[in-house]
């Protein structure tokens, strides 16, 4: 069964760093973009960025250019979103999915649980 | 930037039809993909390649994409369907983009 096992809630203060990851099993890790998507309380879903396992390609939205990085670890089938000082406007849900193999477009299959990342002073 | 509009909502009676549209530049030349999002779930996917339906996704559900408007089909909607739904779609100058969702009422 195809995967995605994110790690769990957080609550953070604003100006820290956080890094949050998505654990991928029951497929080939390194031959499929996996995605990340914000959904902030009560709206819609908002995507961030895209990265290639396999040699680390990874696009973001304007949006979120400069805000968050997006790694992987393919030795170990996780990928991460990583922020280096949090805000009170980051306060929401993040999802990772598994994109298509070969090109960044596609669709997004299976989604992970979703990491709450609440920041409050 | 691309950008797909979606009506904010749609209210369906049990047993009838429910549409939901996303109207985006010239979407038919793109491919449209839709996910159902349940109350504190993770989005599912429902529709890839505008009409395609993934293992598990019951026949009811169907879509179609053509001109500016691309549509998902719910037919003898259910209880169970109610939820938020989005579609999706890659740009080559705006990379991954969602609509706004739709949220469906089952009256």
């Amino acid at each position: 069964e195809v995967q995605l096992v994110q790690s769990g809630a957080e609550v953070k203060k604003p100006g820290e760093s956080l890094k949050i990851s998505c654990k991928g099993s029951g497929y080939s890790f390194t031959s499929y973009w996996i995605g990340w998507v914000r959904q902030m309380p009560g709206k819609g879903l908002e995507w961030m960025g895209i990265i290639y396992p396999g040699d680390s390609d990874t696009r973001y939205s304007p949006s979120f250019q400069g805000q968050v990085t997006i790694s992987a670890d393919k030795s170990i089938s996780t990928a991460y979103l990583q922020w280096s000082s949090l805000k009170a406007s980051d306060t929401a849900m993040y999802y990772c999915a598994r994109g298509t193999t070969g090109t960044t477009g596609g669709w997004f299959d299976p989604w992970g649980q979703g990491t709450l990342v609440t920041v409050s002073s | 930037s691309y950008v797909l509009t979606q009506p904010p909502s749609v209210s369906v009676a049990p047993g009838k039809t429910a549409r939901i549209t996303c109207g985006g530049n010239n979407i038919g030349s793109k491919s449209v993909h839709w996910y159902q999002q349940k109350p504190g779930q993770a989005p599912v996917l429902v529709i890839y390649y505008d009409s395609d339906r993934p293992s598990g996704i019951p026949e009811r559900f169907s879509g179609s994409n053509s001109g500016n408007t691309a549509t998902l089909t719910i037919s003898r909607v259910e209880a169970g369907d109610e939820a938020d739904y989005y579609c999706q779609v890659w740009d080559s100058s705006s990379d991954h983009v969602f609509g706004g969702g739709t949220k469906l009422t089952v009256l």
